[in-house]
């Protein structure tokens, strides 16, 4: 049962333009949602995270949004940039199980 | 820094064999866990250990056991392989309960 589901398995997006990662959880207990990117033949890297009890959190060209009331979170980056093009996993923390979502594949166009 | 180390990189097992893949981390980090990843289904949380001295079971942790043997190092064994489990094999640490885990470059498992 997962608990975490990203419902794109792929997104495209033009070079400058803004790209938008969507994902929902069912677990009300999650207190850390968090985005991690990952290239191919690597290991994932955390990107950005938001507590449980904010809205927003902003970083450079990233933004997560979190709507708890109704179990979604999204992540902004603008402008998309070709060294974004990886696959995109969501993922929610709560005593120190982390849970991952399937991923989001991102391709920016030149 | 090395981060997060685990061996092998690559490995082909035939049915029913045993085998142990290895993760050490030199963060000083509490929290350590194990991931598989397969196409189309993400990142599955097979077993983690919040703490030294404590395991726990994941989303897919049957066929899989687990040892923390210090703070450093958490392992991975599989018994009896099956073709079921041939997968790219994830293990992270992490500093605390929010989330924000290293991974290592992970470990190709084939089950032939």
């Amino acid at each position: 049962d997962q608990q975490v589901k990203q419902n794109s398995p792929s997104l495209s997006v033009q070079e400058g333009r803004i790209s938008i990662l969507n994902c929902d959880y069912t677990n009300s207990m999650f207190d850390y949602f968090l985005w991690y990117k990952k290239y191919p033949a690597e290991g994932p890297t955390f990107l950005i995270s938001i507590s449980s009890i904010k809205d927003k959190n902003e970083d450079g060209r990233f933004t997560v949004f979190l709507n708890k009331s109704a179990k979604h979170l999204s992540l902004h980056i603008v402008p998309s940039q070709p060294g974004d093009s990886a696959v995109y996993f969501c993922a929610a923390s709560v005593d120190y199980k982390l849970s991952f979502g399937a991923g989001t594949t991102v391709t920016v166009r030149a | 820094n090395a981060g997060v180390t685990q061996t092998p990189k690559f490995q082909v097992l035939k049915t029913g064999q045993s085998m142990t893949l290895q993760c050490a981390q030199d963060m000083n980090h509490n929290s350590m866990y194990w991931y598989r990843q397969d196409p189309g289904m993400g990142l599955r949380l097979i077993y983690y250990s919040a703490s030294e001295g404590t395991t726990d079971k994941g989303e897919v942790p049957n066929g899989y056991n687990v040892s923390r043997l210090n703070k450093r190092e958490f392992s991975l064994r599989l018994e009896s392989a099956a073709p079921s489990q041939t997968s790219v094999y994830f293990c992270a640490s992490a500093s605390s309960a929010k989330g924000e885990a290293f991974f290592g470059q992970g470990t190709r498992l084939t089950v032939v």
